[in-house]
């Protein structure tokens, strides 16, 4: 079984805090996803990478940056943390033409106060 | 670029009742279409996927779609819903095209409620 795994769950920030949220997946998939959830509005993708080093802005990356030092590893970044940011971070994995879709973290909730 | 619409953002249902949620895709060339369900606080996991093969994909659960050019449709449907099958759903359908290749567009998704 393929696993993304977050690292966290649930995570209180103040604002303006530097923020990293962390993904790591365990099946040697060439791309890796950042999109958070909010009711109504279904998932947006913030980050894409499709190689080690290699990233694209999704639909919503202003207030973001990500990185991707090694394959398994994809980690978000809220550079300064602002309330209208709290929502539900998923991660996610795919073969490179993700024709067989994409295998999801668990989610991370973060409340920015 | 590719769009994708659930019809109805909450849908209801009987134990033992027909579950229909609606999707519908608006894609320039033919496009590979996904179901997700989403149980509360966890990710998202793979119901089925159409890729061009069969246009009646079974799933996981007992679920199915049917892909409908003609209809730009990928409707999902269970016989006989139960109640471990409450729980959001997301229709989605693969962007083609440069590094776009890949990536997912979904819908807003639909919450299905099931009572007894």
């Amino acid at each position: 079984d393929v696993k993304v795994t977050q690292s966290s769950r649930y995570l209180v920030k103040r604002t303006g805090e530097k923020v990293f949220l962390e993904c790591v997946q365990d099946m040697d998939h060439e791309n890796m996803f950042w999109y958070r959830q909010d009711p109504g509005l279904g998932l947006r993708l913030i980050y894409f990478s499709y190689d080690v080093k290699m990233k694209e802005k999704g639909d919503i990356p202003e207030g973001y940056s990500v990185s991707r030092e090694k394959k398994e590893r994809f980690s978000l970044i809220l550079e300064s943390a602002s309330t209208n940011q709290t929502s539900m971070y998923l991660c996610a994995s795919s073969w490179y033409r993700g024709l067989d879709g994409y295998t999801f973290g668990s989610g991370t909730r973060l409340t920015v106060v | 670029a590719q769009s994708v619409t659930q019809l109805g953002s909450h849908v209801s249902v009987s134990e033992g009742a027909l579950v229909l949620l609606r999707c519908n895709y608006s894609s320039s060339v033919p496009p590979y279409l996904f179901w997700y369900v989403q149980y509360p606080n966890q990710g998202l996991q793979l119901l089925l996927k159409y890729t061009s093969a069969a246009t009646l994909v079974k799933g996981i659960n007992g679920f199915e779609a049917e892909f409908k050019k003609s209809e730009t449709s990928f409707h999902l449907t269970k016989p006989s819903a139960h109640m471990s099958d409450a729980a959001e759903y997301f229709c989605a359908v693969s962007r083609v095209g440069g590094t776009s290749y890949g990536k997912l567009t979904f819908g807003q998704g639909t919450i299905l409620t099931v009572h007894p």
